[in-house]
């Protein structure tokens, strides 16, 4: 079945420092795949998407590559702040299902 | 316009009793999805509601049960509640056969069983 496989954390950086957050999955079909932040209190908020294979998706500075050949669609940023702190979900869905399978979620804190 | 919402945002049960969550879409979406988030995991999917009748079901058992209403609000219903139904109850919204599959999430219900 469909699956989702993300780095344990948490993550501690400094900020300004680089962020990389792997993200792996298990798909029988052609997934879009996902990245959503979860703040303390909070729902998921959607960060990015990519609907197909080579597409990166973009927000806030965060970047994702949609990557087939090695089932991976891993979080980068360049230079992290401390309003970044929060915990990130992967996901897929499979198309037209809305069903959405998550990682079990990466938490990120940036010290000043 | 608004997003989708939850009520209520906390509640306290005691095992073996029943709750009802309910969920308002954003406006314009038809389709609900429910979904239990465990204190420091991913959610896990419940079930799916579009036009009423409940699409896709997620590994959870008949204990919870759903409903969909004609102006596209939910409602989750969970029975001879157990401590592990303790959770953060999350409610998505999407537009059905849509190609990109985005969904919007509410802010959740957090649900104690004591």
């Amino acid at each position: 079945g469909d699956s989702v496989t993300q780095m344990e954390g948490p993550v501690t950086l400094s900020e300004e420092a680089c962020l990389t957050i792997n993200c792996t999955y298990t798909a029988t079909g052609y997934p879009s795949l996902f990245w959503y932040v979860q703040y303390p209190g909070e729902g998921l908020q959607l960060l990015l998407k990519a609907t197909k294979a080579d597409d990166k998706g973009s927000n806030k500075g965060f970047e994702a590559t949609y990557r087939k050949e090695t089932t991976s669609f891993h979080l980068e940023k360049g230079s992290v702040q401390v309003s970044d702190s929060a915990v990130y979900f992967c996901a897929l869905s499979e198309a037209n299902f809305n069903k959405f399978y998550f990682g079990s979620g990466t938490k990120l804190n940036v010290k000043p | 316009d608004a997003g989708v919402t939850q009520s209520p945002t906390h509640l306290i049960k005691t095992r073996g009793q029943q709750v009802t969550l309910r969920c308002s879409p954003k406006s314009g979406h038809d389709t609900v999805s429910w979904y239990q988030q465990a204190l420091g995991q991913g959610p896990q999917f419940i079930f799916q509601y579009y036009e009423e009748e409940e699409r896709q079901r997620g590994n959870f058992p008949d204990r919870f049960s759903g409903h969909q209403f004609p102006n596209y609000s939910s409602e989750l219903n969970v029975n001879a509640l157990l401590l592990g139904d303790s959770a953060l109850y999350l409610c998505a919204s999407s537009l059905f056969g849509t190609g990109d599959n985005e969904q919007f999430f509410g802010p959740g219900t957090r649900l104690t069983v004591l």
